[in-house]
């Protein structure tokens, strides 16, 4: 199993610019998670899917982040406009059930 | 209870020697409990599982001990290796109908060869 696929690895952007953050889960999964650390507030659960449907988006900081799951193998994590705050690693995490969660490596986001 | 992550405690032992790592919960609803270890640059990587309806569980060199008295969790390695070497973190299942983990802070271990 190829475990949690997530791109890119690294991305570095400009305030205000579009950052698009994918994620492909563990074949056979039926949640998928979206986290954000940082070395001020640790891991943080921003929102989560089953099925393919939103969950708990109340991690969310704010309406310039969304995530979407248009099929079982496939999510992303738009933050439009980006700002110097969102700079953080942010990984995906998937699970077959409620339980146990298989994170990717993760995307480190700099945006300057 | 929530991530903080400003400082994370450090433990630091030398190869061959056994680890704990310890974690407060805050939960007393917390039915399902994890250790995670995070290597630098890497994802967290489930190490073991317990549910509340047990106190102990082992895994390779590995042990997790519950004790819901005092809402403590406890993570012991055994022969503690350099590749060991990793944050550990424990996160808890608030049983909120939700499928929602919270994290601890987490544990720095360093082992010297």
């Amino acid at each position: 199993d190829a475990g949690v696929i997530q791109s890119p690895r690294h991305e570095v952007t400009e305030m205000g610019q579009e950052v698009t953050l994918r994620c492909k889960p563990i074949s056979g999964h039926d949640y998928l998670f979206w986290y954000r650390q940082t070395m001020m507030r640790g891991l943080e659960l921003l929102i989560y899917f089953n099925n393919n449907v939103p969950i708990d988006d109340s991690g969310m900081p704010e309406d310039r982040f969304s995530a979407k799951m248009p099929n079982a193998s496939f999510s992303t994590l738009k933050i439009q406009p980006s700002e110097p705050r969102d700079s953080a690693v942010y990984f995906c995490a998937s699970s077959r059930s409620a339980d146990t969660q298989y994170f990717g490596p993760g995307t480190r986001l700099t945006v300057l | 209870g929530e991530s903080v992550g400003l400082h994370l405690p450090t433990l630091s032992v030398q190869e061959g020697d056994n680890s704990i790592i310890n974690c407060a919960y805050s939960n007393s609803a917390s039915d399902y409990f994890i250790w995670y270890k995070q290597e630098s640059g890497k994802g967290p990587q489930f190490i073991i599982d317990i549910r509340s309806n047990m106190d102990k569980r082992q895994g390779q060199r590995v042990t997790v001990l519950l004790n819901k008295t005092v809402k403590h969790l406890s993570l012991q390695i055994a022969a503690t290796q350099p590749g060991d070497s990793a944050v550990y973190f424990c996160a808890e299942n608030r049983n909120t109908g939700f499928q929602k983990l919270v994290f601890g802070t987490g544990t720095r271990l360093l082992v010297s060869p």
